[in-house]
Formats: structure tokens, C-alpha cells, sequence
């Protein structure tokens, strides 16, 4: 069975500083997902990493991915307040020509503060 | 990217009874996935969805429970049956893209 384990599940932080959250996962995988979703509200995709070494960025928030480790982290960058969000990662299986279900880890509370 | 909707977005039921949630997609996907987010908690995998045959359930999942429809590609309904306050979640589906999994606005579901 798949397992993904994110760490920290909770993280507050104070603006300006930066962070890294990880993503850890059990089985050879050829995606990985991150999300973020505001309290109420349904899934923002962020970033799909697809292969070894791939790294994205946008904005404050840049994401790797090792899948020799199993580790993808995503690095915040001065932090500022609307980044405060749950963010989950997700690992893609059973591929399919149509997408990948996914098992997702359990998210990392984010709380920027002033 | 496709976009994704849901109906209803939220609804209040009364235990032992049922509810269909309808998700609408806005081009051709061969899969569809419907995911439950208990709160506070993650999302987990009930079941995938290909048109043209019968759901594929995930563990502790089962149709009689969870039955889904996919008459075309563009459109799938999961039911609760038989509810109960254990069921309160928010009842998410997902369509795949070549770049991404993406997800409807989500069911909030409240079981009395």
C-alpha cells in the first residue's frame, strides 16, 4: 500500500522567513502533486513534478522532486500572509490515459504571521 | 484545463436516507475519480470511475454504499445510501488531466 507522509503537519511561521515542507512516499511513483486548499474551498493544483529532478516554481513557492529518495518538497520563500492555506501532496498511481487517482498525504496547516 | 462542477454544493440530510451528487465536466475525460474529505482529515479515494464499466472501489468502499453512475465522458453521479453522521464529509471529484488531477468545488454533506 502507498504511503505518504508530509511533515510538518502544522507550521506556523512569521512573514519574511522561509520554510520547506516534505513529502515522503513509499512506492515508485512518476508523479507527484501539490495542492493547496483555503479553508472551505475545493483544491488548487499548484504544481505536477514529473520527473527526477524536475523543479517548479512560481511565485514564493518553488517545489523538487527526487524519486530515488521518494522526496518531493515544497520551499517557501519569505513568506508572506496569503500564503496561510492547507497544503497537501499527492502521489499519482494506476496511470491511466486520462489521469492518475491519487493518495494523498494528511497536509500541512500553514499559518504565516505577522 | 477542464473545469469541473458539482451539484449540490451542499446539502443537510437526515440519516438512512440517500443522496446523489452530480459532477459535470466540462470536455471528454475517460476517467473520473470521487474522493471524501472527512473534516479536518485528508482526501482519501473512494472510487475511479471509467465510462463504460463498472467503478473500481477502493478499500473499505463498497457499491452498495457508494454507487456511481458514468453514463457519458463528460458526467458522473456517486450516491450515499443509507446515511449516517459518519458520512458527513465534503465529496470531491476529480478529473485527470496530462497535467494534473483536477477537482470540482466539492459536496459539503451534513448527516443528522
Amino acid at each position: 500500500e502507498l504511503k505518504v507522509e508530509q511533515n510538518p503537519l502544522f507550521l506556523s511561521m512569521q512573514e519574511g522567513k522561509n520554510y520547506t515542507i516534505y513529502c515522503n512516499y513509499s512506492t515508485t511513483s512518476d508523479r507527484l502533486y501539490w495542492y493547496r486548499q483555503d479553508p472551505g474551498k475545493s483544491l488548487e493544483s499548484l504544481f505536477v513534478l514529473l520527473s527526477n529532478g524536475a523543479v517548479k516554481q512560481e511565485g514564493r513557492l518553488m517545489a523538487s522532486l527526487d524519486t530515488k529518495a521518494r522526496l518531493s518538497t515544497l520551499h517557501i520563500t519569505a513568506a508572506v500572509h496569503d500564503l496561510s492555506a492547507t497544503y497537501f501532496c499527492a502521489v499519482g498511481v494506476r496511470p491511466s490515459n486520462s489521469g492518475y487517482a491519487l493518495n494523498f498525504g494528511k497536509g500541512t496547516s500553514l499559518l504565516v504571521t505577522p | 484545463s477542464a473545469v469541473i462542477s458539482q451539484k449540490p454544493s451542499r446539502d443537510i440530510c437526515q440519516r438512512g436516507t440517500s443522496l446523489t451528487i452530480q459532477c459535470q465536466v466540462d470536455s471528454q475525460v475517460t476517467m473520473m475519480f470521487w474522493y471524501r474529505q472527512q473534516p479536518g482529515q485528508s482526501l482519501t479515494l473512494i472510487a475511479t470511475a471509467n465510462q463504460g464499466s463498472e467503478a473500481t472501489y477502493e478499500s473499505g468502499f463498497v457499491i452498495d454504499k457508494f454507487p456511481i453512475s458514468r453514463p457519458n465522458l463528460t458526467f458522473s453521479t456517486l450516491t450515499v445510501s443509507n446515511m449516517s453522521p459518519e458520512d458527513s464529509s465534503i465529496y470531491l471529484c476529480s478529473a485527470g488531466s496530462a497535467g494534473g488531477g483536477i477537482f470540482g468545488p466539492g459536496t459539503r454533506l451534513t448527516v443528522l
